[in-house]
C-alpha cells in the first residue's frame, strides 16, 4: 500500500482563485511529520509547509495552509489567491520516526505529485 | 550561503562503470538523504543517514551504496550501474526534530546509464 496518495494528477485554477490539492497518508506511528514541496519546471525542490502530528492547529505559511484532518489521515494543501508563478508540480510527503535510532526523523515518503496549472 | 551541493549536474555513463555522485552541505545538519525521481512515481528515498557512520535503507536501496564519514558529506555510489538506474537524483539535508525538519535539497543530478 502506498504511504502517500495524491489522487489528482493534474489541477487547473484561474489566477486569484483558491485551490486545494489532496493528500492522504498511511502510518501506524503516533509521531510523524507532513510536508508539501513545490517543483517548478526548472526542477528545484522548494519547501512550502510542515505539519507535525501533534500540532493541533493547521500550519500556515503566507498563502499556503495545510488542512490537517488526523482522523481521516488527510493533509490537503490550500493555496489562496493563486498566481501564475504557482504553476508547478506539488508533492506531499511524510516522515516516520526511527525508534531504533532514537530519532523522530527516519524514512521519508513522497506522493506521485499533482501538476497545478494556473491560468490568467 | 546555506546550501546543499551536488555534483555533477549531468552524468552519462555505461553499464557497469562505477560512479559516485557527491553531496555536501554547509549547515551542520545531522540528517542527510538521497532520492531518485522518475516520471509518474514522485521521489523515492534511497538511503538516509542520522549522523556520521549511521546510515539506513530507504524505499529503494538496491544497487546503491552510501557512506557518511564526515557530517557534511554523503556520497551516493553506484558500483555497477544499470539502465534502470537512469533517473534524476536529489540529495537533501535537515536538522533533526522540531521545526528544523525542513529538508534542504540539492539541485539534482540527471544520470543516464547506457
Amino acid at each position: 500500500a502506498q504511504k502517500i496518495t495524491q489522487t489528482q494528477p493534474g489541477m487547473f485554477v484561474q489566477e486569484k482563485e483558491a485551490v486545494t490539492l489532496d493528500c492522504t497518508y498511511d502510518t501506524s506511528d503516533q509521531s510523524y511529520g507532513l510536508f508539501w514541496y513545490k517543483q517548478p519546471s526548472s526542477g528545484e525542490m522548494i519547501f512550502l509547509i510542515y505539519q507535525g502530528s501533534y500540532d493541533e492547529q493547521n500550519a500556515t505559511e503566507g498563502r499556503y495552509s495545510l488542512n490537517f484532518q488526523k482522523a481521516r489521515k488527510s493533509a490537503n494543501l490550500v493555496i489562496s489567491a493563486s498566481q501564475l508563478g504557482d504553476s508547478a508540480m506539488y508533492f506531499c510527503a511524510m516522515r516516520e520516526p526511527s525508534p531504533d535510532r532514537g530519532s523522530t526523523l527516519g524514512r521519508l515518503y513522497f506522493g506521485r505529485g499533482t501538476q497545478l496549472t494556473v491560468w490568467p | 550561503e546555506a546550501q546543499v551541493t551536488q555534483n555533477p549536474r549531468y552524468l552519462i555513463t555505461v553499464t557497469g562503470k562505477k560512479l559516485t555522485v557527491t553531496c555536501s552541505q554547509n549547515m551542520n545538519h545531522e540528517y542527510m538523504s538521497w532520492y531518485r525521481q522518475d516520471p509518474g512515481l514522485g521521489l523515492r528515498q534511497i538511503y538516509y543517514s542520522m549522523n556520521v557512520e549511521v546510515t539506513d535503507k530507504g524505499d529503494v536501496p538496491e544497487g546503491y551504496k552510501v557512506s557518511r564519514k564526515e557530517k557534511r558529506n554523503f556520497p551516493l555510489i553506484l558500483e555497477s550501474p544499470s539502465p534502470n538506474q537512469t533517473s534524476l537524483y536529489f540529495c537533501a539535508s535537515s536538522l533533526v526534530g522540531g521545526t528544523g525538519e525542513k529538508l534542504f535539497f540539492g539541485s539534482g543530478t540527471q544520470l543516464s546509464v547506457l
